[in-house]
């Protein structure tokens, strides 16, 4: 069954450096996405990222990029140059297969992050 | 542009009460979705629908019907109301389903049933 695994409670980063939240999936499907969502302390998820199982590069999005490593079944987002308005809660999120999958998501447990200035 | 939006924001029931929850999107996206978020947990998917006039269970269907007759609203109803349906529900719209087709979420709506 499918399933999205995030061991990392909570995390703690210091303004201005780097930081990796580990997420690690689980799927016989060989088409499947993965996204990241950001959930502030307001309540709204907001889309940050994808990557889609047959993309040969990591996906970037500004100080956003994902670390596939589709043999080890993980996609780890990394926040470059952290800024306070990182504080939040992230989600990492699988849909299997393609369109027939209609695009349901199945999240994990979510990472809460911790910008210390 | 509203984008997804959801009414009410925050609701408090009594047990066996009943209340519709609605779902807005003005994005003219096919695809909607209702989750729940419990505490310590990810968003659960509840029921979904792939275009108007169609309707789908999700991981956790039971106890709540869905109805989608207009396209760009997505009704979620409790019938009677339970203490485990306390939590947080969200509204999602998607264009398409698959590659990179996003979805998008409303602000949520906080439901609790005493």
């Amino acid at each position: 069954a499918q399933k999205i695994t995030q061991t990392q409670p909570g995390m703690f980063v210091q303004e201005k450096e780097a930081v990796t939240l580990d997420c690690t999936y689980d799927t016989s499907d060989p088409s499947y996405g993965l996204f990241w969502y950001k959930q502030p302390s307001s309540g709204e998820m907001i889309f940050l990222i994808y990557q889609g199982s047959y993309d040969q590069q990591n996906a970037t999005e500004g100080r956003y990029s994902l670390n596939f490593q589709k043999a080890r079944k993980s996609a780890n987002l990394v926040i470059s140059a952290s800024q306070l308005g990182d504080s939040a809660m992230y989600f990492c999120a699988m849909r299997e297969g393609g369109s027939g999958g209609y695009n349901k998501l199945i999240f994990g447990a979510g990472t809460r992050l911790a910008v210390h200035p | 542009n509203a984008g997804v939006t959801q009414t009410p924001k925050f609701r408090v029931l009594k047990t066996g009460q009943s209340m519709t929850l609605l779902c807005a999107q003005d994005m003219n996206h096919e695809y909607m979705y209702w989750y729940r978020q419990d505490p310590g947990m990810g968003l659960r998917l509840i029921h979904y629908s792939v275009g108007e006039g169609t309707t789908a269970k999700g991981e956790v269907p039971d106890g709540y019907n869905v109805s989608r007759l207009k396209k760009q609203n997505f009704l979620l109803g409790l019938e009677s109301a339970a203490p485990s349906q306390t939590s947080v529900y969200f509204c999602a719209s998607s264009l398409l389903a698959g590659g990179p087709n996003t979805q998008y979420f409303g602000p949520g709506t906080r439901l609790t049933v005493l």
